[in-house]
């Protein structure tokens, strides 16, 4: 079974662009989490989707934005990219909504660098 | 104030000790996860507490809810336990959103 796949694995954009990252979650898992971690920080939590409804979201500005499709994958887009946004993205999937009973599983991450 | 707070921020240990991380948090929880990242970033995750005591291998986690404290301990290290060990914990809402300690990093050398 393959676990959470995320793309692409490393990009770079300049001050302004805007960034999709894309996130697979374990098969028949419906919730999907991101996170975005800086260097050398714990990972800060940006928004989760289950079963396609936005469930959180963290103290992001708008320019983050994200949606979960039909077979449970998910898109973060940033746009008007700052130097700033410049960090691994993290996705995490689980099975359903609170995982606090069950496992989460990670993706390697999307390593997004802005210039 | 971070919600979690790890110590120490970085650990070097010689092949077969016993390690100690520590992980303190000020929010009620209703979760605590224990989680290894490797360089490159792929996180794997190591326990999920809510009480007690749990073992795996040479890892043992425990968490104390009354003292909001959590330590994750490693016997007889090895050089490939070296990575970064990040606590994070659960609120008592109903989403999964996890907040994250800034990570403990272990290097284990022979």
């Amino acid at each position: 079974d393959a676990g959470v796949t995320q793309s692409p694995t490393h990009l770079i954009k300049t001050r302004g662009q805007h960034v999709t990252l894309r996130c697979s979650p374990i098969s028949g898992h419906k919730s999907v989490s991101w996170y975005q971690q800086v260097l050398g920080q714990g990972p800060q939590f940006i928004f989760q989707y289950y079963e396609k409804e936005e469930r959180g979201r963290g103290n992001f500005p708008d320019r983050f934005s994200a949606r979960q499709f039909p077979n449970y994958s998910s898109e973060l887009n940033v746009n008007a990219l700052l130097l700033g946004d410049s960090a691994l993205y993290l996705c995490a999937s689980s099975w359903r909504l609170t995982s606090g009973v069950g496992e989460l599983f990670f993706g390697e991450g999307s390593r997004l660098t802005v210039l | 104030k971070n919600e979690v707070e790890q110590s120490p921020q970085n650990l070097t240990a010689q092949e077969g000790e016993f390690i100690t991380i520590n992980c303190s948090y000020s929010v009620g929880i209703s979760a605590l996860h224990w989680l290894q990242q490797h360089p490159g970033g792929g996180i794997v995750s190591l326990f999920m507490l809510s009480s007690g005591k749990k073992k795996h291998g040479r890892l043992i986690a425990t968490i104390n809810i009354q003292e909001k404290h959590s330590s994750l301990h490693i016997t007889a290290s090895h050089p490939r336990d070296s990575a970064v060990y990040i606590c994070a914990v659960k609120g008592r809402d109903t989403a999964s959103k996890l907040t994250f300690g800034t990570g403990t990093r272990l290097q284990v050398t022979l």
